[in-house]
């Protein structure tokens, strides 16, 4: 079992450039979602999804896009790279016991 | 919609003593408050939660309580080991674990 797995690891990116993060899960969830982590801001949600082909906006949806076309997979595309999206993301599902598993993040620089 | 704070942002306790991390939350509709734990370069953990029907949760070390009445809940950890030394996020949520609100978190260090 992988569980929660995401990449790339490590990205780095020029002002204006798009990218997708994966994510993928084999743990059979239906609820996934995406966070940004930035130092002393905590986690903040950016976009979930409660099943294939249901997203919906968290708090900070801007710039960012997402969709569900299977359980087990959940994209995140920026489509023209900022330098204040430069953070760790990460990807976690829900079991229905409420927890949430993380991957293991992508750490994302734009410049 | 929901909005948590989390105090202290640090704090350094002695290997042995107790700890304590403490949370308010905005929505009183919130019903789900887990908190996680994260290690340097790691991904967070769930080490403990609890739901609005209780008022306290034990685990080893590790308590939970949470006081409705003042929307706040708070994190209890007694005989610290330096392994505990981590970041600890608190979190609320009105819908059962989805659409999770954290707190900015507390960077835990335990002194041997």
């Amino acid at each position: 079992n992988a569980g929660v797995t995401q990449t790339p690891k490590f990205q780095v990116l020029k002002t204006g450039q798009s990218m997708t993060l994966q994510c993928a899960q084999d743990m059979n969830h239906e609820y996934m979602s995406w966070y940004r982590q930035d130092p002393g801001m905590g986690l903040r949600l950016i976009h979930y999804s409660v099943g294939a082909g249901i997203t919906d906006q968290g708090e900070v949806p801007n710039g960012y896009n997402v969709s569900r076309s299977t359980t087990e997979d959940f994209p995140l595309r920026l489509l023209s790279a900022a330098p204040s999206q430069t953070s760790v993301y990460f990807c976690a599902t829900q079991a229905a016991s409420y927890e949430q598993y993380f991957g293991p993040g992508t750490r994302l620089t734009v410049t | 919609g929901e909005n948590v704070e989390q105090h202290p942002s640090t704090l350094s306790v002695q290997e042995g003593d107790s700890a304590v991390i403490k949370c308010t939350y905005s929505d009183s509709a919130s019903n789900y408050f887990p908190w996680y734990k994260q290690e340097l370069g790691k991904r967070p953990q769930l080490i403990i939660d609890i739901r609005s029907n209780v008022g306290e949760k034990k685990d080893q070390r590790i308590a939970v309580t949470l006081n409705k009445t003042a929307k706040h809940f708070s994190l209890h950890i007694t005989e610290t080991q330096p392994e505990d030394s981590a970041v600890y996020f608190c979190a609320a949520t009105p819908q059962y674990g989805n659409k999770l609100v954290f707190g900015a978190g507390t960077i835990l260090r335990v002194k041997s």
